[in-house]
């Protein structure tokens, strides 16, 4: 079945760090595939989204680019905030699939 | 603004009770889903539906059962509580077309004692 491996957490960086979070998928087919964010208290919300290989999605100053030939969607920052301090999941959906399959999440920690 | 409703954010209910969380979208989507979010164990799902009436079971459908009577309501059962079902619950809801996101509820932490 499909599966989602999102890199263990949880990640602690300093303000204007580099962020990285690795995501990788096994899906038949060509999915689509999501990086959702998760504030403290708050229920998930979408942060970006690619629907085939080599689109990039970005929002926010974050981006992450559909890698088909090693099933990869990793999620980057270049400059992290505090206000980043959240849960981050990465998602899988097969066209015409009822549901979406999520990685565990990683939690992202930013000190000042 | 798009909107997903969960009827409360914090619940506290006995062993044994019968529980109902409920869930409003306002957006007409077809599909709607609940999680529970437990640490270590990220998002699981519990029951999805994608049309009124119509429900599939999810990866841990034992001990819930849902209902879906109107388009823009979802709901919850937990047919007597227990302690194992502590945890935050997530609904959420998607458009059959296109490519689309699902749009979560706040959440509700339900605590069983």
């Amino acid at each position: 079945g499909d599966s989602v491996t999102q890199m263990e957490g949880p990640v602690t960086l300093s303000e204007e760090a580099f962020l990285t979070i690795n995501c990788t998928y096994t899906a038949t087919g060509y999915p689509s595939l999501f990086w959702y964010v998760q504030y403290p208290g708050e229920g998930l919300q979408l942060l970006l989204k690619a629907t085939k290989a080599d689109d990039k999605g970005s929002n926010k100053g974050f981006e992450a680019t559909y890698r088909k030939e090693t099933t990869s969607f990793h999620l980057e920052k270049g400059s992290v905030q505090v206000s980043d301090s959240a849960v981050y999941f990465c998602a899988l959906r097969r066209t015409n699939a009822g549901k979406s399959t999520f990685g565990d999440g990683t939690t992202l920690t930013v000190k000042p | 603004d798009v909107k997903v409703t969960q009827s409360s954010r914090y619940l506290v209910k006995r062993t044994g009770e019968k529980v109902f969380l409920e869930c409003v979208q306002d957006m007409d989507h077809e599909n709607m889903f609940w999680y529970r979010q437990d640490p270590g164990l990220g998002l699981r799902l519990i029951y999805f539906s994608y049309d009124v009436k119509m429900k599939e079971k999810g990866d841990i459908p034992e001990g819930y059962s849902v209902s879906r009577e109107k388009k823009e309501r979802f709901s919850l059962i937990l047919e007597s509580a227990s302690t194992n079902q502590t945890s935050m619950y997530l609904c959420a809801s998607r458009s059959s077309g296109g490519v689309p996101e699902a749009f979560f509820g706040q959440g509700t932490r339900l605590t069983v004692v």
